[in-house]
C-alpha cells in the first residue's frame, strides 16, 4: 500500500505569489489534514478535511485555504505569499479521522520564499 | 499559549541503555497522545499512542506511561540503539486529526 504522497518536493516562490500544494491520502483514508512546521513554531495544524468539507481549522490567516476532492485528494494553497511562510508543509491521512486511529503523514513539500 | 511542552530539547544515551522522554500537557480535553519521530526534511513516523483511559501502552521497545493527574507523559526506549537517533515529537488530540505537537527532543544514541 503507498504512503501519502505530497508534491512537489522542494518549491522555491517569491514574496507575493501564491503556490498550490498537493496531497494524496493513503488509499482508503478519507481524513486528510495539513501541519506546518517552522524552526521557530514547531509543527502547526492548519486544518482537516474529510468527505471534501473542512472539518477543523488551526489559527492561520485566511492567505492558507485548502480543499478535498471526491477521491480524498487535497491541495492545500498559499496566497500572496510573505517570508515566514517558508517552511515544511506536511500532510497527514487517517481513514476516517476518529479519535483512535493512527494518523500518517508524508514526507512533507520544503517550501522557500524569497 | 503553548499546550503541550516537552522540556529538554535533547537528550544523550549510551547504546543498551533506556531512554527517557518527557511530555507535558495543559489542556485537559486531551484525549488521545502520540510520540512521533522525525528525521530532518522528512514526514513524522508515528511510534506509539494512548489513549487517556490507559495508564501504559507498549509495544516492543517502546512504551507510553500516562500520568492524567499530573498532565505527563512519558516515552520509554529500552534498549536504545543507534538508529534510534532522531527527533521525537509527542502530539495530543482532541478532535479529529487536529493534533498539537510539543517542540520536539532530540535523541542521541551513541553506540
Amino acid at each position: 500500500k503507498a504512503g501519502v504522497t505530497q508534491t512537489p518536493r522542494y518549491l522555491i516562490k517569491t514574496r507575493g505569489q501564491q503556490v498550490t500544494l498537493s496531497c494524496s491520502p493513503i488509499s482508503g483514508h478519507r481524513s486528510v489534514s495539513w501541519y506546518q512546521q517552522t524552526p521557530g513554531q514547531g509543527l502547526q495544524f492548519l486544518f482537516e478535511y474529510f468527505s471534501e468539507t473542512q472539518r477543523n481549522k488551526g489559527n492561520f490567516p485566511g492567505r492558507f485555504s485548502g480543499r478535498q476532492f471526491s477521491n480524498s485528494r487535497s491541495e492545500m494553497n498559499v496566497s500572496t505569499l510573505e517570508l515566514g511562510d517558508s517552511a515544511l508543509y506536511l500532510c497527514a491521512s487517517s481513514q476516517t479521522g476518529s479519535l483512535n486511529e493512527k494518523l500518517f503523514f508524508g514526507s512533507g513539500t520544503q517550501l522557500s520564499v524569497l | 499559549d503553548q499546550q503541550v511542552k516537552q522540556n529538554s530539547p535533547s537528550l544523550s544515551v549510551q547504546e543498551g541503555r533506556i531512554s527517557i522522554l518527557n511530555c507535558d500537557y495543559t489542556n485537559s480535553m486531551f484525549d488521545y497522545f502520540l510520540w512521533y519521530k522525525k528525521y530532518p526534511a522528512e514526514g513524522p513516523t508515528f511510534l506509539i499512542s494512548i489513549s487517556s483511559i490507559k495508564d501504559k501502552n507498549e509495544d516492543g521497545r517502546f512504551t507510553v506511561f500516562l500520568n492524567k493527574s499530573a498532565k505527563h507523559l512519558s516515552l520509554h526506549i529500552v534498549p536504545s540503539q543507534p538508529g534510534d537517533s532522531a527527533v521525537y515529537f509527542c502530539a495530543a488530540r482532541r478532535a479529529g486529526n487536529m493534533l498539537t505537537f510539543g517542540g520536539g527532543t532530540r535523541l542521541m544514541v551513541k553506540p
